[in-house]
């Protein structure tokens, strides 16, 4: 079966860094997405990645290593409004995206 | 602001009345999808419309019923649900179903079913 893991939930602390974590198994692979959802918000897309390596935005980056299955995305200088769940997703060989439950990122001042 | 729109943003309904959900986009996109949300679990896709035809539709059960008038319109009809249908509802809308067409989101619709 197809399947994206995430970590349920992080704290972090104002002004740090923290990385998300995702790894996947899914019938072919068109890219791995993320996106930020806040709390009775819209989900917001964040990054596509397709190809193995880092993609910087500002102070959000995605990394993917296909050949491991894993991404992660790297959130720096966090601020309280980053509080919010951020959700994993693959696009399959059938480009339908697979989901990964999200995980629930806290920051403590 | 995502140019996605829902309405109602919440309703509860009792399991034998009949409601519909609307999501309009204002983006000119050509594809347009129903998720339903649980807490703690994944996105589910429910339905897929490209340029108002059904292109996909994931086992969902028949008292969830789509309609995609036109490509800015999608509505979910909803009749005789069940408790576990509570959920919110997420509509977005791409330009296309390709790989690189990014869903944009509307904020929901969170219902309840007594």
């Amino acid at each position: 079966g197809q399947n994206i893991d995430q970590p349920t939930e992080m704290t972090a602390t104002e002004g740090a860094i923290v990385q998300i974590n995702c790894t996947y198994q899914t019938s072919g692979f068109n890219g791995l997405f993320w996106y930020q959802q806040h709390a009775g918000e819209a989900p917001t897309f964040l990054s596509y990645n397709v190809l193995d390596g880092l993609e910087e935005k500002g102070r959000f980056s995605s990394f993917l290593s296909r050949s491991k299955g894993y991404s992660y995305l790297l959130l720096k200088e966090l601020q309280m409004k980053d509080s919010a769940s951020y959700l994993c997703a693959v696009m399959d060989s059938n480009y339908q995206l697979i989901w990964g439950a999200g995980t629930k990122l806290i920051i403590k001042p | 602001e995502t140019g996605v729109t829902q309405t109602p943003r919440h309703l509860v309904m009792g399991m034998t009345n009949k409601k519909s959900l609307k999501c309009e986009q204002h983006l000119g996109h050509n594809a347009m999808y129903w998720y339903k949300q649980s807490a703690k679990k994944p996105l589910e896709l429910m339905f897929v419309y490209s340029l108002e035809e059904r292109v996909e539709n994931n086992s969902v059960p028949s008292r969830f019923s789509p309609e995609c008038p036109n490509s800015s319109h999608l509505f979910l009809h909803l009749h005789t649900l069940q408790p576990e249908d509570s959920a919110l509802y997420l509509c977005a809308s791409s330009q296309g179903t390709g790989v690189t067409d990014t869903q944009y989101f509307g904020p929901g619709t969170r219902l309840t079913v007594l």
